[in-house]
Parts: C-alpha cells; structure tokens; sequence
C-alpha cells in the first residue's frame, strides 16, 4: 500500500466547472505537500505546494491542506481543456531523506 | 545546459548488459533523486542523494546503484539489466531536501529485452 493515495481516475468534468482531486497520506511527520501536473510523455511539473493548515490560492488553482485529516487537495476553477493531465500528488518522506513520495496519480479529462 | 538534463532520452538494452543513466544539473541543488515510473504504479524513488558524497536508498532500489562525486551529477548504474527494469526514469533535484520544488529532468525511457 502506498503511502500517499489518490483515487485514479478518470475523473472528467466538463468545461467551466470546478475538477476536485483528493490525496491522503500515512506518515503524519509529513510537512511539505505538493501538487504536479503531468502530460503524458512528459515530466511532472510542479502546480502548487502548501506547508500549512488551510487553503492557499494561486490563480485558478487552491490547495487545501487539513494535517489533522491527513488528507490534501486541489481545487481547478474553470476548468479548461488544457488542464487534462495526470495530477500528481507529492508529500516528502522523513525516511527518505525528505524525498518526495508520489501518488499514482488522478487522471483529469476537461471535456468540451 | 539550462536546468537538469538526462541522457539518453531513450535506449533499448539487452537483458544482463550494464547501463548507466546520466543527470546533471546546473542549479547547484543539494539534494538529487531518481525516480521509475510505470503504469498504475506512479513514480517511485529508487535512490536519493542529500548533498555531494551521500546517497541513500529508496522505495525500490535493488538492482541499482548510485555515486554523488560532485553537486552537478548524480548517474544511475543498472549492473545486469533485467526486464523488469523496463521503465521511464527521471531525475529530480532540489535546493534543499523534500522542503522545496523538485525539477525533473525530461526522462529516459528505457526498455530491456
């Protein structure tokens, strides 16, 4: 069982509307929390990160972070077409040097 | 070189040959990693380095090994290949470990037959 979990999808939206992607978490040492974005064949690039409790916007991005609930998500505000891609979620590994550990994935489709 | 570069982009071994993935990086991050990613498993850490002469053993590190001799590079040796290796492999690194953006390399796909 992975250590950060996240459903995989497809989850498929239409245009305009509000796509939610969720992730949770085991290892409640856990401080630094992120969120990728990944088109297929290409590497991920980073969209948001979040340290602390609460909500943190950028754009039409918002990450939520509730460490009690072990448990982090990203909100995409009007959603686009472009915006379908495998959305990656990353929390870093105390083990592991601070590695980051990833999810499998969400795969995202913003339909027409 | 702008960012982190890996090479090859892609390769197609022989199962049993030795093959080293190169990274480097001209960020002057401290902390490297290298990732596989395949389908429905997502990316796993194979191996990580935190500054210049450490490294450290991932999720999934038998098979490989790693050397940090300087802060720019950090390549990737497969011994023997095996099928299972069969896979695409990034490179990663950060300023500081796990509290920061990672930049990833652009891939090596990498197929072992």
């Amino acid at each position: 069982q992975k250590e950060v979990e996240q459903n995989s999808g497809p989850l498929s939206v239409p245009e305009g509307a509000i796509a939610s992607l969720n992730c949770t978490y085991s290892d409640r040492g856990s401080q630094s929390f992120f969120w990728y974005r990944q088109y297929s064949g290409k590497s991920p690039e980073l969209i948001m990160f979040i340290y602390s409790n609460g909500d943190k916007e950028d754009g039409r991005f918002t990450a939520q972070l509730n460490k009690a609930s072990q448990y982090v998500s990203l909100l995409i505000r009007d959603s686009q077409p472009s915006d379908s891609a495998t959305y990656l979620c990353a929390v870093n590994m105390k083990y592991s040097g601070y590695a980051l550990n990833f999810g499998k994935g969400t795969s995202l489709l913003v339909t027409p | 070189i702008a960012g982190i570069t890996q090479a090859p982009t892609s390769q197609i071994l022989a199962a049993g040959r030795r093959m080293t993935l190169r990274c480097t990086q001209d960020m002057r991050h401290n902390a490297m990693y290298w990732y596989r990613q395949d389908l429905g498993l997502g990316l796993r850490l194979i191996h990580y380095s935190n500054t210049a002469g450490t490294t450290g053993k991932g999720e999934v590190p038998d098979g490989y090994s790693v050397s940090r001799a300087n802060t720019d590079d950090f390549p990737l040796t497969l011994a023997s290949a095996v099928p299972s290796q069969t896979s695409v492999y990034f490179c990663a690194s950060t300023p500081s470990p796990g509290t920061t953006e990672a930049f990833f390399g652009q891939g090596t796909r990498l197929t072992v037959v």
